[in-house]
C-alpha cells in the first residue's frame, strides 16, 4: 500500500527566508505525486502535480517540487516566502494513476513572520 | 476557479439520527466524485469513489451501509451517515473530479459533531 510521510508539522518562516518541505513517500511503482495548499478559511488547492517528465515541476505562486525517485522523495522549494504563504500544505501520492486513491500526507502547518 | 459548495457547513446532532451532506458542483460537471473525512490533527482519509449514476466504491475500513452516497447527477452528490454516533464526529470533505481536464477539486468540507 502507498503512503506518504511529512516531516515537519509547524515550520515558522520570516518573510524573503527560504523554504524547503520535505515529502517521502512508500511505493516502487510509478506514481502520480502532488502538492496541495490550504489557506487559513479556505478550501484545498492544487499547488503543483507530477505525472512525468521532468522531475522539477513548477506550480503556482512560485512553489516548486523536484521529484527524486531514488530518494522516493517530492520535496516542495519557495526562494523567498512572503506572509501571504501562511498556510497548511499537504503532500499526496497516487501509484494508481489519475486522481483515483489519492494518499494525503498529514500535512505541514507554514507560518511566516512578517 | 471552479466552485465547490457543501452543505451544511456545520451540523450538531443527536446519536442515532442520520444526517445527509450535499456536495455540489456549481460550474462544471463532475464524472467522479470523492469523499474524504479528516480526523483532528490527521490528514484526509478517502472514504468512498463514486461515478455519476454507479454504485459507490468503499475504501477498506469504511461501512457502506453507514455512509451511503448517492451521486444522482453530474453536479449533486449527497452522503449521509446514517444512525451517527459520536465517533462518526469528523470533518467530511468532498471532491469532485472534473472530467475534461482531470482536475480534482475540493469542496469546504462539513463540520459533524454528534452528542
Amino acid at each position: 500500500a502507498q503512503s506518504v510521510s511529512q516531516h515537519n508539522h509547524h515550520v515558522i518562516l520570516s518573510e524573503a527566508a527560504s523554504l524547503e518541505l520535505g515529502c517521502n513517500y512508500s511505493y516502487g511503482g510509478t506514481v502520480n505525486l502532488f502538492w496541495y495548499v490550504q489557506y487559513p478559511g479556505q478550501h484545498l488547492q492544487l499547488l503543483l502535480k507530477y505525472f512525468s517528465g521532468d522531475p522539477l515541476v513548477k506550480g503556482i505562486k512560485g512553489f516548486e517540487a523536484e521529484f527524486i525517485k531514488s530518494k522516493f522523495s517530492f520535496n516542495l522549494r519557495k526562494p523567498s516566502v512572503q506572509w501571504s504563504d501562511t498556510a497548511e500544505y499537504f503532500c499526496a501520492v497516487n501509484a494508481e494513476g489519475g486522481y483515483q486513491k489519492v494518499t494525503f500526507g498529514t500535512g505541514t502547518k507554514l507560518q511566516v513572520i512578517p | 476557479g471552479a466552485v465547490v459548495s457543501q452543505h451544511p457547513s456545520r451540523v450538531i446532532c443527536k446519536s442515532g439520527t442520520s444526517v445527509k451532506i450535499e456536495c455540489r458542483s456549481l460550474d462544471f460537471q463532475a464524472t467522479t466524485m470523492f469523499w474524504y473525512r479528516q480526523f483532528p490533527k490527521q490528514s484526509l482519509m478517502l472514504m468512498a469513489t463514486s461515478n455519476e449514476g454507479s454504485k459507490a466504491t468503499y475504501e477498506q475500513g469504511v461501512e457502506k451501509d453507514k455512509f451511503l452516497i448517492n451521486h444522482a447527477s453530474l453536479t449533486l452528490s449527497t452522503l449521509t451517515v446514517t444512525s451517527a454516533h459520536p465517533e462518526d464526529s469528523s470533518f467530511y470533505i468532498c471532491s469532485p473530479l472534473e472530467g475534461v481536464q482531470e482536475t480534482q477539486y475540493f469542496g469546504p468540507g462539513t463540520r459533524l459533531l454528534v452528542l
